[in-house]
């Protein structure tokens, strides 16, 4: 059973920064492209970032380019999301989710429950 | 990066049928065959109903189909059931990025 497990949110002050983390299990993690997906309360589905099966395609959203670095270590089965200088705008729900290829290309066949990201002061 | 344009709502009786709309640009839906399809009910994560266009992924009824047309892709239910009831997305490959729609809260009445 594929699972993927979301931590690291929680609440962080404007500009100051927070790693996530997603733990996969139940699949070939280094076969596949992995994405971070936002939601912010109440509001529709953002795509934040994704990275290919070997870490050679990496795409990021225009609102997250420049502070947002995605990385995964196929020994851990992990992905993660390093977020810098954050703002009240990035506080949302992030999910972790598994492409269904290799390559980036947006088809999003699992997904975790997600983790909470609330950025104030 | 822009989103994606879908309608806001969109209602059906059961039985009846539904189309859901999502309009981009040459740069994503009418550049790629990478589209695809969410439901999500609230409080849950996001489940993807359509790939690639057209494909559904097992365990998905085939009362749920999706097509593309130039820049506009879309997703039909067919024999609407209560259970549809939900909020929808579409999503496209846009080069190297993807892109959301901003979503549309199907009604079953």
């Amino acid at each position: 059973e594929v699972q993927l497990v979301e931590s690291g949110g929680g609440l962080v002050q404007p500009g100051r920064s927070l790693r996530l983390s997603c733990a996969a299990s139940g699949f070939t993690f280094d076969d596949y492209a992995m994405h971070w997906v936002r939601q912010a309360p109440g509001k529709g589905l953002e795509w934040v970032s994704g990275i290919s099966w070997n870490s050679g395609s990496i795409g990021y959203a225009d609102s997250v380019k420049g502070r947002f670095t995605i990385s995964r270590d196929n020994a851990k089965n992990s992905l993660y999301l390093q977020m810098n200088s954050l703002r009240a705008e990035d506080t949302a729900l992030y999910y972790c989710a598994k492409d269904k290829g290799w390559m980036i290309r947006g088809n999003f066949d699992y997904w975790g429950q997600g983790t909470l990201v609330t950025v104030s002061s | 990066q822009s989103a994606l344009t879908q309608p806001r709502s969109v209602s059906g009786s059961p039985g009846q049928s539904v189309t859901i709309s999502c309009t981009g640009t040459s740069s994503d839906v009418g550049g790629y065959n990478y589209v695809s399809w969410y439901q999500q009910h609230p409080g849950k994560a996001p489940k993807l109903m359509i790939y690639d266009v057209s494909k559904r992924p097992s365990g998905v009824p085939d009362r749920f189909s999706g097509s593309k047309s130039g820049n506009t892709a879309s997703l039909t239910i067919s024999g609407l059931q209560a259970e549809d009831e939900a909020d929808y997305y579409c999503c496209s490959y846009a080069g190297s990025h993807g892109v959301f729609g901003g979503g549309t809260k199907l009604t079953v009445l």
